[in-house]
């Protein structure tokens, strides 16, 4: 079974400081797998998306994330923090491997505070 | 494209109502899924249709939960006799037939609050 583990429930950087988000997972088969963003009261937004191909990822804002097989990682990084990027961002593995069905299993989430 | 659309944002009823909340999928897009999200949780599955077809639900969708996709098009789910642990948002991502099929896209959520 895929699950997903996300260390730190609550990451707090200065606004232009390096952001590291950690997502370790779990799957039988080569995983697709995901990071989402959440602001409060809103739906998940996409951010980037590892489906096999480059192993470094590039997403939506600046963020990007490296697939690490050997560690079964999938960080999420981005350079230099905005205050916009205050929000909660979530990790997420889906197998679908010969199936039709690529549900989601989710990590708990981070929320990530920007200090001005 | 439009993105995925849910109605209502927001629900409140009082213990023992029925509820019924709707998703309307990215056009072209057959697979639709419903989730769950409780206060300080990440999503949790529900429910996915193929088209018309429902082929796969969680044991968290219990006998008062259905949810259905009659025409392939918008789905909706209904809870009946609701209680105060259903209150939760119920997300709804959609995804298309082929090319990115492993990719969903959410709707805004349906917040759902039980008294």
């Amino acid at each position: 079974a895929q699950s997903v583990t996300q260390l730190g429930s609550h990451v707090s950087v200065s606004e232009g400081a390096l952001v590291l988000l950690r997502c370790n997972y779990s799957s039988s088969v080569p995983p697709y797998l995901f990071w989402y963003v959440q602001y409060p009261n809103q739906g998940l937004q996409l951010l980037l998306k590892y489906t096999s191909a480059a192993t470094l990822v590039k997403g939506i804002n600046g963020f990007e994330a490296e697939f690490k097989k050997s560690e079964t990682s999938f960080h999420l990084t981005k350079p230099s923090a905005h205050m916009s990027d205050a929000a909660e961002y979530f990790c997420a593995v889906s197998e679908g491997s010969g199936g039709s069905n690529y549900k989601l299993t989710f990590g708990k989430g981070t929320l990530l505070t920007v200090n001005p | 494209d439009t993105g995925v659309s849910q109605d209502p944002r927001h629900k409140i009823t009082k213990r023992g109502q029925n509820v019924t909340f709707r998703c309307d999928p990215i056009s072209e897009h057959n697979r639709l899924y419903w989730y769950r999200q409780t206060l300080g949780q990440g999503p949790e599955f529900l429910t996915y249709f193929q088209n018309e077809a429902q082929l796969e639900k969680s044991r968290l969708l219990s006998d008062r939960f259905s949810a259905e996709r009659p025409k392939g098009s918008f789905s909706t789910l209904e809870i009946q006799r609701t209680e105060q642990g259903d209150s939760a948002m119920y997300l709804c991502a959609s995804s298309p037939p082929v090319k990115g099929a492993h990719t969903q896209y959410f709707g805004p959520g349906t917040r759902l609050t039980v008294l």
